[in-house]
């Protein structure tokens, strides 16, 4: 089964709209974490915001908000005020496990476009 | 130099070849990562290291094998790739000691041509 399931593999916004980009984790274990990152067409993945499954609050990063519903095992992001500059490949990834570097699952991403 | 560096950016090799990646980090972290990512498939964990020991091998063929000398470099010596090793190769370091895991820094990565 996968851990990381993202349902949207393309997505559009209209410049200064809010957007939602959707992702779902399987995990067993009680402790793991969930991030966000972006990879522009340059290709470097940039960290956006992350999600402690203890954390009661949704985190906040800015612009990002992380929608982090632990029942349903969504951790869904959220962008607001869209900029052209926010057209990218959108990953989410769920670290977990025993060892001190966890094990790192990453969904397959959504293409954000972001129209003027 | 800061965050983390991976040269080269671009590499062109045959298959008979040998030839190696290299990963630093300028970051002060204690694990770092091999990430491959192909056209059309998700991001795939190669290699986890924690305190220059591997923790992680996620059934990678031996053609592939790295190398962690201390905390700051990681290397991924290649030899006898095939075609199909084509992708663009990421490095990746955190700051990690029990859960919760710190976030991933990535390098621009290593864009991998197999002839």
């Amino acid at each position: 089964a996968q851990k990381i399931t993202q349902t949207q593999p393309g997505m559009f916004v209209q410049e200064k709209e809010a957007v939602t980009l959707d992702c779902t984790y399987d995990t067993s274990d009680q402790s793991y974490g969930l991030f966000w990152y972006k990879q522009p067409s340059s290709g470097e993945m940039i960290f956006l915001i992350y999600q402690g499954s203890y954390d009661e609050q949704n985190a906040t990063e800015g612009r990002y908000s992380l929608n982090f519903q632990k029942a349903r095992k969504s951790a869904n992001l959220v962008i607001s005020a869209s900029q052209l500059g926010d057209s990218a490949m959108y990953f989410c990834a769920m670290r977990e496990g025993n060892t001190n570097a966890g094990k790192s699952t990453f969904g397959d991403g959504t293409t954000l476009t972001v129209k003027p | 130099e800061t965050g983390v560096t991976q040269t080269p950016r671009h590499l062109v090799m045959g298959m008979t070849n040998k030839k190696s990646l290299k990963c630093e980090q300028h970051l002060g972290h204690n694990a770092m990562y091999w990430y491959k990512q192909s056209a059309k498939k998700p991001l795939e964990l190669m290699f986890v290291y924690s305190l220059e020991e591997r923790v992680e091998n996620n059934s990678v063929p031996s053609r592939f094998s790295p190398e962690c000398p201390n905390s700051s470099h990681l290397f991924l010596h290649l030899h006898t790739l095939q075609p199909e090793d084509s992708a663009l190769y990421l490095c990746a370091s955190s700051q990690d000691r029990q859960r919760p895991f710190g976030e991933q820094f990535f390098g621009p990565g290593t864009r991998l041509t197999v002839l």
